[in-house]
């Protein structure tokens, strides 16, 4: 099975800050991922597929990059509706998901 | 819009089976494959299997071989999901998402969009 991890696990940012979060796979994946976003006590929402797919109808100051094993998800600036836990997870093979970041308030 | 509506919080004793229902609508059922994914409490996601809505295909966890099945009534548009012989690390919030495809030159590539809301079941004696 393939692992994924995050990194940092959690972060702490300011409304306007720019935020990365790392995501790496345990071998490659080519450009078979994808990243969520969850709220408290909500469904996790897709914010982009295929690596760097934008889905419909999500802020475009959310983008992500990357391929083979390294993958980045980039808030340009952040907004107070951001405040979330992100998760990758890879659709190369059975899917498997990393354990999230979280993403507080400074 | 398209929406998937997962049914109520459950709250079953060690040993006994749940049976969580999802009914899709907005979009033609067939077209599509249906994923569980669970959360225990303040913990990440695990994906638990997917279903062909079309064809009743099913791709299971193979930690959770023997113990789950799902299935699909395409003519209500729901899927549902059984656990057997649940224990206390089951407790978790049980989430139903539409399987979406893309085929391109480069591949065929995978995510799940959108989510049901959640069913939280709880195993407890």
């Amino acid at each position: 099975d393939i692992q994924m991890t995050q990194s940092p696990s959690s972060l702490s940012a300011s409304v306007g800050d720019r935020v990365t979060i790392t995501c790496r796979a345990s071998q490659s994946i080519s450009s078979y991922l994808n990243w969520y976003q969850q709220k408290p006590g909500k469904a996790p929402k897709l914010l982009i597929y295929a690596a760097s797919s934008l889905q419909s109808g999500v802020p475009s100051r959310f983008s992500g990059s990357g391929s083979g094993t390294d993958f980045t998800l980039t808030i340009s600036s952040l907004q107070p509706e951001d405040f979330a836990t992100y998760y990758c997870q890879q659709s190369y093979s059975t899917p498997s998901f990393g354990p999230g970041t979280k993403v507080d308030i400074k | 819009q398209v929406q998937l509506v997962q049914s109520g919080a459950e709250v079953k004793k060690p040993g006994a089976s749940v049976k969580v229902s999802c009914k899709a609508s907005g979009y033609t059922f067939t077209s599509y494959g249906i994923s569980w994914v669970r959360q225990a409490p303040g913990q990440g996601l695990e994906w638990m299997g997917w279903i062909s809505a079309y064809n009743g295909n099913t791709n299971y966890a193979q930690k959770l071989q023997g113990r789950v099945t799902m299935t699909t009534d395409t003519s209500t548009s729901t899927a549902y999901m059984e656990l057997r012989s649940l224990r206390s690390d089951d407790t978790a919030v049980y989430y139903c998402a539409r399987d979406s495809v893309y085929s391109s030159s480069s591949g065929k590539y995978n995510w799940f969009d959108p989510w049901g809301q959640g069913t939280l079941v709880t195993v407890s004696s």
